[in-house]
């Protein structure tokens, strides 16, 4: 399976601190992606790292990808109360002529005012 | 302004009673898809259709259709719910086969009696 293992599966910290979450794959992509969801809502695209990038930045979040290693992680820097939902990566790959989209486990992230 | 409107947002059905989800978008976007998420899990592709043609995941139930009468809207019909069908279904769009970025509705609470 394509499926993304994200770690850790939990993540709770103070407001102001930083928030990493990891996510591994299997096979070769062409990009990978962060969406974020609120508790009982859909997914919101967060950011795109494609296959010929190692970092990208938007706003607060960096990403990395590693695809020697078939990783990436999602830093959040400065995490505002807000910022608590769960975090999912997803791989986007050929497959049978289309290029599909796979959802990991997903990060539950809580920041604590 | 809302892009991916799924209704009703919360849907309540018996046991083998048919169920119809629907989801409509303001984008324009060529394809559409539907997800099954289940508590604390990842998003399932069920299916989805890159205009008229509709492409169906291999582990899709039979039980579960769909229907995209235009561009616009998109529905997901249940034949016979079981328990096991009592999930969040989401809608999402893209604009091209290329998937590089999804855009979700807020999802339909599915339960079944």
């Amino acid at each position: 399976s394509q499926q993304g293992e994200e770690d850790p599966q939990a993540l709770s910290i103070q407001e102001g601190e930083n928030a990493t979450m990891n996510c591994s794959y299997k096979t070769s992509i062409n990009n990978l992606q962060w969406y974020r969801q609120n508790s009982g809502r859909g997914l919101v695209h967060l950011i795109l790292i494609r296959s010929n990038e190692r970092e990208k930045h938007s706003g607060r979040l960096r990403v990395t990808l590693d695809t020697s290693k078939k990783s990436s992680s999602l830093l959040i820097t400065a995490s505002r109360a807000a910022d608590t939902a769960s975090y999912f990566c997803a791989t986007v790959a050929n497959s049978g002529g289309y290029q599909k989209v796979t959802f990991g486990t997903g990060t539950k992230l809580q920041v604590i005012p | 302004d809302a892009m991916v409107i799924q209704n009703p947002r919360y849907q309540v059905t018996q046991f083998g009673k048919p169920v119809t989800l629907s989801c409509s978008q303001t984008l324009n976007h060529n394809v559409m898809y539907w997800y099954q998420q289940k508590s604390s899990q990842a998003p399932k592709l069920l299916f989805h259709y890159y205009d008229k043609d509709f492409n169906n995941e291999a582990d899709t139930p039979d039980n579960f259709q769909s229907r995209r009468p235009n561009t616009s809207f998109c529905f997901l019909d249940i034949r016979s719910p079981g328990l096991g069908d009592a999930a969040m279904y989401l809608c999402a769009t893209s604009r091209d086969r290329d998937r590089d970025t999804q855009y979700f509705g807020p999802g339909t609470r599915l339960t079944v009696l």
